[in-house]
């Protein structure tokens, strides 16, 4: 089945450092999307990629999608305290079901 | 804004009880889904459902059944529960089956199994 493999687990940054995490699938993905779980919080939807080599951006985020749909990066410039959490991407394949979960990179930020 | 409610935030029962854990979405989703999430792990699929009375199998479902008799309800029944079963448990709704349905979460059930 879909395996969608996320590093690093855990990321120890400064404030104000950057800060990525990075997805890899094992087949295409029709789309990819992330997620931001606060500690103590449930996962809350942040973007959806769907085209090949799609860039966005939500303020000091940036979110990548890869050439061949296969990957998908989360880049936080200069993290403030409010980016702690654990980020997971989700992919979906070709069928109509379900969304397939990275393990999560852990941030934390140390003031 | 989609509402999703899990009946517990925390439960602990005993080894071998039979447990209900129950969810509740507001917004008319087709789909619907339990997760549970442990250090390391990750969230991992349990068992989906795309409409009433339909249900899938994840990649977890062992030990597990789910219950959907109404369209905005979703159950995971843990049959005799067992102590590996302690985990969070989260539920989840989607608005349509199909690409790129974005996934609304609950606020977990904790739930310790002694």
């Amino acid at each position: 089945g879909q395996q969608v493999m996320q590093i690093p687990q855990y990321q120890h940054v400064q404030e104000g450092e950057d800060f990525t995490t990075y997805c890899n699938s094992s087949t295409t993905l029709s789309n990819i999307q992330w997620y931001k779980q606060r500690p103590g919080g449930h996962p809350v939807f942040l973007i959806q990629l769907v085209k090949s080599g799609e860039v966005k951006k939500q303020k000091r985020l940036t979110f990548q999608f890869g050439e061949a749909k296969k990957n998908s990066s989360l880049h936080i410039t200069a993290t403030q305290t409010t980016d702690v959490g654990t980020y997971f991407c989700a992919g979906q394949g070709g069928g109509a079901d379900g969304l397939t979960f990275g393990k999560g990179t852990h941030l934390i930020i140390q003031p | 804004d989609v509402k999703v409610t899990q009946s517990s935030r925390y439960l602990v029962k005993r080894t071998g009880e039979k447990v209900f854990l129950e969810c509740v979405q507001d917004m008319d989703h087709e789909n619907m889904f339990w997760y549970r999430q442990d250090p390391g792990l990750g969230l991992r699929l349990i068992y989906f459902s795309y409409d009433v009375k339909m249900k899938e199998k994840g990649d977890i479902p062992e030990g597990y059944s789910v219950s959907r008799e109404k369209k905005e309800r979703f159950s995971l029944i843990l049959e005799s529960a067992s102590t590996n079963q302690t985990s969070m448990y989260l539920c989840a709704s989607s608005l349509y089956r199909g690409q790129g349905a974005k996934a609304f979460f609950g606020q977990g059930t904790r739930l310790t199994v002694v």
